[in-house]
């Protein structure tokens, strides 16, 4: 079993619809990053939490310590948010442990 | 600002040959690392550095290596190609904030052993 587990594994949404992407983990974290890869592109950083709710334009990003377990949500979904999201924890020191990435495409 | 910058972006290697994967970085970062990323995988590290002199290895180190000369500079060489480092590889570097890392990752080497 893995330590990070998404789901789903794929999504597909039509635009405006309300997204949500779970993880869960398996150890102790100092911190969960949630990430964005486009097609044919790098990685962006979207947000790095340790405990509670951040906020970023239409996306949200919720952790929940005791239950091991985080959200990415986007709201408004619109095409150009099509990209994997990859889920990723800090458990020893500053290397990260990663999931296996939710594909999301938004159709207009 | 450039970021973490990573060359090439493309590259074909026959078995056996040899490379190294530039990766720079202009952010002052400590924290430098690599991984690669195959189909349907998660990430998996190959190296870090937590500064100049300072390399360990990760999870999947055979094949590879690396150096820490400078802060800015962590290339990833690898000495005999095999198809099985078919991958996409990432460089990345981090920095310390208040009880955890924010990272910068490059935007990508794809390579491909034949």
């Amino acid at each position: 079993k893995n330590e990070v587990e998404q789901s789903p594994q794929n999504l597909t949404a039509q635009e405006e619809e309300f997204i949500t992407i779970n993880c869960s983990y398996s150890v102790g974290i100092s911190a969960l990053h949630w990430l964005q890869q486009h097609p044919g592109g790098g990685i962006v950083s979207l947000f790095m939490l340790s405990s509670g709710k951040k906020k970023h334009g239409r996306l949200i990003a919720t952790i929940n310590i005791q239950e091991k377990h985080s959200s990415l949500h986007i709201t408004a979904s619109h095409p150009r948010d099509s990209a994997v999201y990859i889920c990723a924890v800090e458990t020893s020191g500053s290397r990260l442990t990663f999931g296996e990435g939710t594909q999301l495409t938004v159709n207009p | 600002n450039a970021g973490v910058t990573q060359t090439p972006k493309f590259r074909i290697l026959k078995i056996g040959q040899s490379m190294t994967l530039q990766c720079t970085q202009d952010m002052n970062h400590n924290y430098m690392y690599w991984y690669r990323q195959d189909p349907g995988m998660g990430l998996k590290l190959i190296y870090y550095s937590v500064g100049a002199g300072i390399t360990d290895k990760g999870e999947v180190p055979n094949g590879y290596n690396v150096s820490r000369s400078t802060t800015e500079d962590f290339p990833l060489r690898l000495e005999l190609a095999a198809p099985s480092q078919t991958s996409v590889y990432f460089c990345a570097s981090s920095y310390y904030v208040t009880g955890s890392y924010g990272y910068t990752f490059g935007s990508g080497t794809r390579l491909t052993v034949v």
